[in-house]
Order: C-alpha cells, then structure tokens, then sequence
C-alpha cells in the first residue's frame, strides 16, 4: 500500500542549530502538509503545499514539495527550544490523507 | 468553535471490557477521521466518514472495534473486548475535504489493564 516514510526519526540539536527533516512517498502525491505534535499534544496544521517544486515559508521554517511530488522536505533555521516536537508530513493520496512517520526533535539549550 | 472535541480524555479499563470514545467534529466539516497513535506504529488511520457515511474502514484492526456517525455532530469508536494491546492514544479529526488540513482533537489516551 501507500506509504509515506520521514527521516530522521530522531534529531537531537544544540540552540541555535539547523535542522531538516524529509518525507518520502511511495507514490505521487496530489499535495503535501506538515504537522506538529508537541509533547502530550495533538498534531496541529502548519502548511499545505500544492505545486510541484513550491516553496513556501514561514518565518524560520522553509518547506519544499518535490518536482515530482513524491517527496518534501522541512528546514528549521536556528533552532529554539518552542521547535521541540514531533514534526510529520501527510501526503494527499486517492481519498485519503497518508501521515508520515514523524521525526522527533529535541532541542538542548 | 471550540473546535475537535474528543471526550473522555482518559480511560483506564480492565481487559475484556467494553471502551466506546467519543468525539464532536467542527461544525460544517463533511469529513471526520478516527487516528490511533503508538509509539511503534505512528499514527495510523483506522476509519473514516464523509457525510456521515464510512467510507475507508480499511485501517480498522480487527472486528473488535466499530465507529459509528448518527449524525453530522457527534461519532464513536466502540472497542468491545478491549485488550493491552489496544493502549494507545486515539485521535478524532475533520476537516473540509478528504486531503485537506486536518483538525485534531486533544485525544484520548486508552490504557488497557
């Protein structure tokens, strides 16, 4: 079946650090959208992208779907500590929306 | 709108017993999505209703659970007999469309004893 994988599982970074985290499907995607799930908490929407090879930003997060949406990728610049949790992406598939595994970050101060 | 709301927040129950979890979609969303999370699996999908209606029960583990949607307000995920295996955190969403941004409630966290 469908499935979307996101590496890494785990990041652990320093304040201040960058850090990525990608998402891979197994089939072409009609839209990718990035979630965050603090800890204890229920995922929240961040972003929805669309196009293929759209960027969009917000504030120090960069988001990236691939040319041929298959793939996206999230970009944290200079990490805080608020940026800790569990980030995932979900991909549009026929009828149905397709949660990645989720990449765990952990950010030291 | 107060948005997803899911009740009971926690659920403790003895193996063998009957769970039923509750959830309120956002009013006017068509779409509503139940979500199992476990530190081994993610977050699967086990079922979801448009209009009411299931339409993908395809995730649902075994005849042990049900949803049901009476109405456009209101949906259950009944686990009848629980088991330790069925700990987990279960989430309800809705949204607008099939693919588009999900509303999550807060969950519930299930343990079975």
């Amino acid at each position: 079946g469908q499935q979307v994988m996101q590496i890494p599982q785990y990041q652990h970074v320093q304040e201040g650090e960058d850090f990525t985290t990608y998402c891979n499907s197994s089939t072409t995607l009609s839209n990718i959208q990035w979630y965050k799930q603090r800890p204890g908490g229920h995922p929240v929407f961040l972003i929805q992208l669309v196009k293929s090879g759209e960027v969009k930003k917000q504030k120090r997060l960069t988001f990236q779907f691939g040319e041929a949406k298959k793939n996206s990728s999230l970009h944290i610049t200079a990490t805080q500590t608020t940026d800790v949790g569990t980030y995932f992406c979900a991909g549009g598939a026929t009828n149905k929306l397709i949660f990645g595994t989720g990449t765990l970050l952990a950010v030291q101060p | 709108d107060a948005g997803v709301i899911q009740s009971p927040r926690h659920e403790v129950t003895e193996m063998g017993q009957e769970v039923t979890l509750r959830c309120k979609p956002i009013s006017g969303h068509d779409y509503l999505f139940w979500y199992r999370q476990t530190m081994m699996r993610g977050l699967e999908l086990l079922i979801y209703f448009n209009n009411n209606v299931p339409i993908d029960d395809s995730g649902m583990p075994e005849d042990r659970f049900s949803a049901k949607m009476p109405n456009a307000s209101f949906s259950t995920l009944k686990i009848q007999p629980s088991e330790p295996r069925d700990s987990a955190v279960y989430f309800c969403a809705s949204s607008l469309g099939v693919s588009t941004e999900a509303f999550f409630g807060q969950g519930t966290r299930l343990t079975v004893v």
